[in-house]
């Protein structure tokens, strides 16, 4: 079946450090690419999405791309922002309606 | 636009208790789906529709029903709570049929049974 893994944390970082969480999956076929964002108190919602191989996501500047020959979507930020505390979940959809999620990374950021 | 509304935000049970989370679309969404959000466990799927008088479980079913009477509407029903249910629970709603759709979230529900 879908899984996906991505890093554990919390990951701490300082304001304007560069920033790379790391996701792995395992699907069949060719599936679609997600990462979404849950701010303190709030739902998920989609921050960026590819849906190819070699298919770069970007958003907020943030930046992920499908590489499928080592079934990764890194999610990168060349300087962080304490706002950008969050969750971070990647995500594959593909083959069933069901989404598959990874289990989430917390980002904190300090001043 | 709506989008995916949740009611309540917080609510507090007594063990053996029931109760009904609702969930609401306006997007037309086919599918819609029930995660709990538990600390260190990520996002777990409860239950899922993938139209309306269709359902099926997903990882944690026990304890929790479902019915998709409307394309609209999909509650979640706590049948006795424990206090294991605390938790907090996410609607979900995607177009469904297209490889390539993304999720639109509620802002969840934060239940806590003593």
């Amino acid at each position: 079946g879908n899984s996906v893994t991505q890093m554990e944390g919390p990951v701490t970082l300082s304001e304007e450090a560069f920033l790379t969480i790391n996701c792995t999956y395992t699907a069949t076929g060719y599936p679609s690419l997600f990462w979404y964002v849950q701010y303190p108190g709030e739902g998920l919602q989609l921050l960026l999405k590819a849906t190819k191989a070699d298919d770069k996501g970007s958003n907020k500047g943030f930046e992920a791309t499908y590489r499928k020959e080592t079934t990764s979507f890194h999610l990168e930020k060349g300087s962080v922002q304490v706002s950008d505390s969050a969750v971070y979940f990647c995500a594959l959809s593909g083959g069933s309606y069901i989404p598959t999620f990874g289990r989430g990374t917390s980002l904190i950021v300090h001043p | 636009n709506a989008g995916v509304t949740q009611t309540p935000k917080f609510q507090v049970l007594k063990t053996g208790q029931s109760m009904t989370l609702q969930c609401a679309q306006d997007m037309n969404h086919e599918y819609m789906s029930w995660y709990r959000q538990d600390p260190g466990m990520g996002l777990r799927l409860i239950h899922y529709s993938v139209g309306a008088g269709i359902t099926d479980q997903g990882e944690v079913p026990n304890g929790y029903n479902v019915s998709r009477s409307t394309t609209e509407d999909f509650p979640l029903r706590l049948l006795s709570a424990a206090p294991s249910q605390t938790s907090v629970y996410f609607c979900a709603s995607s177009r469904g049929q297209y490889m390539n759709t993304e999720a639109f979230f509620g802002q969840g529900t934060r239940l806590t049974v003593v």
